[in-house]
């Protein structure tokens, strides 16, 4: 299984809803990330977990809130956030941090803050 | 730090070959090809590590020219298959491990 899963694909929210987006992955990946991709841009990157640790983030507002509950699971809670937000958000995983392997990308989830 | 690639875009007839480039001013511990179609994820294409290696992957190949500091993605005899947006993403070594990408190359292979 070479899969990341993203779930919801598309959500709409307002801006003082809160609401989490979800990523699974079951290759024993130790490295997870979450990208954000403005359209017609490359994907930004966010956060990166390693380990299940916050490894890396990447100066993003307190408005995205990252989580990883344990090795399969990677979640991102939203809250309050603009409408300058709405973008795809895409996870990913690979081997390990530090190995220099492939990347292994979800379909992401489009997000629309009205 | 964002490696730079060229062309921006480019546009091709079936059966053309394409070459896309991407550089660094910093020194670059890998380079990662992915290719991206409309709506859809960055798919994995190769990776090149130091060491000038040079890989393929059917009619795909890429270099790495480790003295240089750059990446060329070679596409022969294009297939309608090929259009979609290519991203070199580079690998920095050192107490910060993650990728970042270019800006992108959207290539159109008409027919």
């Amino acid at each position: 299984d070479t899969e990341v899963t993203q779930t919801p694909k598309h959500l709409v929210m307002g801006m003082t809803n809160k609401k989490s987006l979800k990523c699974e992955q079951h290759m024993g990946h130790r490295a997870m990330y979450w990208y954000k991709q403005k359209a017609k841009k490359p994907p930004e990157l966010m956060f990166v977990y390693s380990y299940e640790k916050l490894s890396i983030n990447e100066s993003v507002p307190s408005r995205f809130s990252p989580e990883c509950p344990n090795s399969s699971l990677l979640n991102l809670h939203l809250h309050a956030l603009q409408p300058e937000d709405s973008a795809l958000y895409l996870c990913a995983s690979s081997r390990d941090q530090r190995t220099v392997t492939e990347a292994f990308f979800g379909q992401g989830t489009r997000l629309t803050v009205v | 730090q964002q490696p730079v690639q060229s062309p921006q875009a480019v546009i091709l007839r079936e059966g053309e070959d394409a070459v896309i480039n991407c550089s660094s001013s910093k020194a670059l511990y890998s380079v990662h090809w992915y290719r991206q179609k409309h709506g859809e994820a960055p798919v994995f294409l190769m990776i090149l590590l130091k060491g000038g290696e040079q890989k393929g992957h059917e009619k795909i190949s890429a270099s790495f020219n480790e003295k240089k500091q750059q990446s060329s993605l070679y596409l022969t005899a294009s297939q309608l298959s090929y259009s979609g947006t290519y991203f070199c993403g580079s690998f920095y070594g050192g107490s910060n491990y993650k990728l970042t990408f270019g800006k992108g190359t959207l290539l159109t292979v008409n027919p």
